[in-house]
């Protein structure tokens, strides 16, 4: 089984530049999160999708950050402009179902802002 | 809110050392509990979970037991080995709405030989 698929690894950008980073799931699952994980720190939360609807996007910083799961597949966060503060590295999540069960994590994509 | 503390790393020990990394939690529910494991150039996955309170989540020789009355979630091998160098994260599920998952901020684990 193929597990979750992150695109691109690296990214470096100059502040006040957009970037966009792109997640494909595992096959079937209908939760999808995207995380945002600072050096020395846990991953935070910044958006759920159940299907291609928001479930939870209470830390999603809205003045900036942006994200859509069209079709309920794939989905892409974006950031724009970027701030320096934003290096980080953010990871893509599925699971079959929303709830307590495990969530399978993506290898992350790791954005430096200059 | 949910919240989930670890105790600090990095931690380094010899080979077949007895390992513990704390972890204790606050929540107004009754949250499931969670090890996550990131080995170096990889991703996180699970290493053990429990659901309620007294269940043992146990994998790859790490245990660790939910305990309500403490609110702690304790990670446990007796014997290390190499191979499990790596950072640790314990989580919760967010007893509220979506029952996200909430994190520590890691235990980075280096074992020599």
């Amino acid at each position: 089984e193929a597990g979750v698929a992150q695109s691109p690894r690296y990214k470096i950008i100059e502040k006040r530049q957009s970037v966009a980073f792109w997640c494909n799931p595992i096959s079937g699952h209908a939760t999808l999160y995207w995380y945002q994980q600072i050096l020395g720190q846990g991953p935070k939360l910044l958006i759920q999708f159940q299907n291609n609807g928001v479930v939870d996007d209470s830390q999603l910083p809205k003045d900036r950050f942006s994200a859509e799961r069209l079709k309920g597949v794939d989905s892409t966060l974006k950031i724009q402009p970027a701030k320096l503060e934003d290096s980080a590295v953010y990871l893509c999540a599925s699971s079959y179902t929303g709830g307590p069960g495990e969530q399978f994590f993506g290898p992350g994509t790791r954005l430096t802002v200059l | 809110g949910d919240s989930v503390t670890q105790m600090e790393g990095p931690v380094t020990l010899s080979e077949e050392a007895f390992l513990t990394i704390n972890c204790t939690y606050t929540a107004t529910g009754y949250p499931s509990l969670f090890w996550y494991v990131q080995y170096p150039g990889e991703g996180l996955q699970l290493l053990l979970k429990a659901t309620k309170a007294d269940d043992k989540g146990s994998n790859k020789g790490f245990e660790a037991t939910y305990r309500k009355e403490t609110t702690s979630f304790h990670l446990e091998k007796g014997s290390v080995q190499v191979s499990d160098s790596a950072v640790y994260f314990c989580a919760l599920s967010d007893t509220q709405g979506a029952q996200k998952l909430v994190f520590g901020q890691g235990t980075r684990l280096t074992i020599n030989p």
